[in-house]
């Protein structure tokens, strides 16, 4: 049974980097029939994905997030990271890191196995 | 704003059957992409709850359905149960914006 859980700090200071790592255990990030995503929610709003890769190194980004976003994944760790730069105040917000199932096609995937989430705050 | 519409709150007594749409475009559940729906109970991580338009994943009741229609979705509760309150999202691809997009969610209560 798949376990995510997303680690990294929980307060973060404008125009500094946001990284957040989420570990997989009880399966492996290299199955090539997932991609592995993070998601967010900002205080009581909805959810935005923000990015997703590929173990083979393909990766997606939200792109009104695009220009501040890298996602990489640390296979031999079982680990995926995200870093958000020059953060701001509207950055705060519950991330979640998630399994995503590729059905049929690139573009045909949901998100069938999520981590707790953990609360960024951004703020000075 | 979401390119998925979602109403913002639905409401049902214990035993009643509810639905939320879940409205999109010709740029995402209209041009043929699937809709899954998530469900969100109080302080907790997104559940996978609908999968491809129509299936539940393993151990997911059968008071759960899914259906969709041209480019709108749509999520069927029967026999509500308190333990049904939560908030609950679609999601689906939108080839416009290049990424995976969710509704603005829906809160349901059971009143």
């Amino acid at each position: 049974q798949l376990q995510l859980q997303e680690s990294g700090p929980g307060l973060v200071e404008p125009s500094e980097t946001l990284s957040l790592t989420c570990t997989a255990s009880g399966d492996s990030i290299s199955s090539s029939s997932y991609y592995w995503g993070w998601i967010r929610q900002s205080p009581g709003r909805g959810l935005e994905w923000i990015a997703s890769i590929y173990e083979g190194g393909s990766t997606y980004y939200n792109p009104s997030l695009k220009s501040r976003v890298t996602i990489s994944v640390a296979s031999s760790k079982n680990q995926f990271s995200l870093h958000l730069r020059s953060v701001t105040v509207a950055d705060t917000a519950v991330y979640y890191c998630a399994r995503q199932k590729i059905v049929g096609g690139s573009f045909y995937s949901f998100f069938d196995n999520w981590g707790q989430g953990t609360l960024v705050t951004v703020s000075s | 704003q979401s390119v998925l519409t979602q109403p913002p709150s639905v409401s049902g007594a214990p035993g009643q059957r509810v639905t939320i749409s879940c409205t999109g475009s010709s740029s995402n559940i209209g041009a043929g992409y699937d809709v899954h729906w998530y469900q969100q109970l109080p302080g907790t991580a997104p559940k996978l709850l609908i999968y491809d338009n129509t299936n539940r994943p393993s151990g997911v009741p059968d008071r759960f359905s899914g259906s969709k229609s041209g480019a709108s979705g749509s999520l069927a509760i029967t026999g509500l149960q308190a333990e049904d309150e939560a908030d609950y999202y679609c999601q689906s691809y939108d080839s416009n914006l290049s990424g995976w997009v969710f509704g603005g969610g829906t809160k349901l209560t059971v009143l």
